[in-house]
């Protein structure tokens, strides 16, 4: 049981590249959730979803677009890169609303340089 | 503005004795409030969850108190062991909305 998986674990980009970070959850979840962790500013939510085909807009969207093509797969796209956008992503996944608990993937380090 | 805050960014602790993670919140809508624990280059890890209906909540060497007056809940650990030295981070989530708004952590140090 895997539980959620993120992809890649590093990157480095240069400034104006584009990138697409891949979050895979194995455990049927219908929300999941892409958040930020910069020191001192804790977790900060990017983008979520609450099902297949759904998307919304957190609390730091700007730079980001995700995608929800597939229940089990939750995508975050960079389409220009900036050093503002050098943190660690964490994406996450829940049972749904009213339960949330949400079970977190081991995070993605993102150097934009 | 910050709705929930948890104002020490670090405390240390001797193994044996109690850790007391504090977080305060501004929102009296939050009606659920977790607790999560995260090690170095880890994702966070939920540890223990508190309704607003409660003011308590214990599991095993944990335990959430809630004093929804005060808008302050806090995190008891005890016995603290080593491998309880990690970052906390307190949460609270709005009802009818799918998101939770998280503090900014706190670093727990347990010192054998």
């Amino acid at each position: 049981n895997a539980g959620v998986t993120q992809t890649p674990k590093f990157r480095v980009l240069k400034t104006g590249q584009s990138m697409t970070l891949l979050c895979a959850q194995d455990m049927n979840h219908e929300y999941m959730y892409w958040y930020r962790q910069d020191p001192g500013m804790g977790l900060r939510l990017i983008h979520y979803s609450v099902g297949e085909g759904t998307t919304a807009k957190g609390e730091v969207p700007d730079g980001y677009n995700v995608s929800r093509l597939k229940k089990q797969n939750f995508l975050l796209g960079l389409e220009s890169a900036a050093p503002s956008q050098t943190s660690v992503y964490f994406c996450a996944s829940s049972y749904g609303q009213m339960n949330t608990e949400a079970f977190f993937g081991q995070g993605t380090r993102l150097t934009v340089v | 503005d910050q709705q929930v805050k948890q104002n020490s960014p670090s405390l240390s602790v001797q193994e044996g004795r109690i850790s007391i993670l504090n977080c305060d919140y501004t929102n009296s809508m939050f009606d659920y409030f977790l607790w999560y624990k995260k090690y170095p280059a880890e994702g966070p890890t939920f540890l223990i969850s508190i309704s607003s209906i409660k003011d308590k909540n214990e599991d095993g060497r944990f335990t959430v108190f809630l004093n929804k007056s005060a808008k302050h809940l806090s995190l008891h650990i005890v016995p603290s062991q080593p491998g309880d030295s990690a970052v906390y981070f307190c949460a609270a989530r709005t009802p009818g909305y799918s998101t939770l708004t998280f503090g900014k952590g706190t670093m727990l140090l347990v010192s054998p």
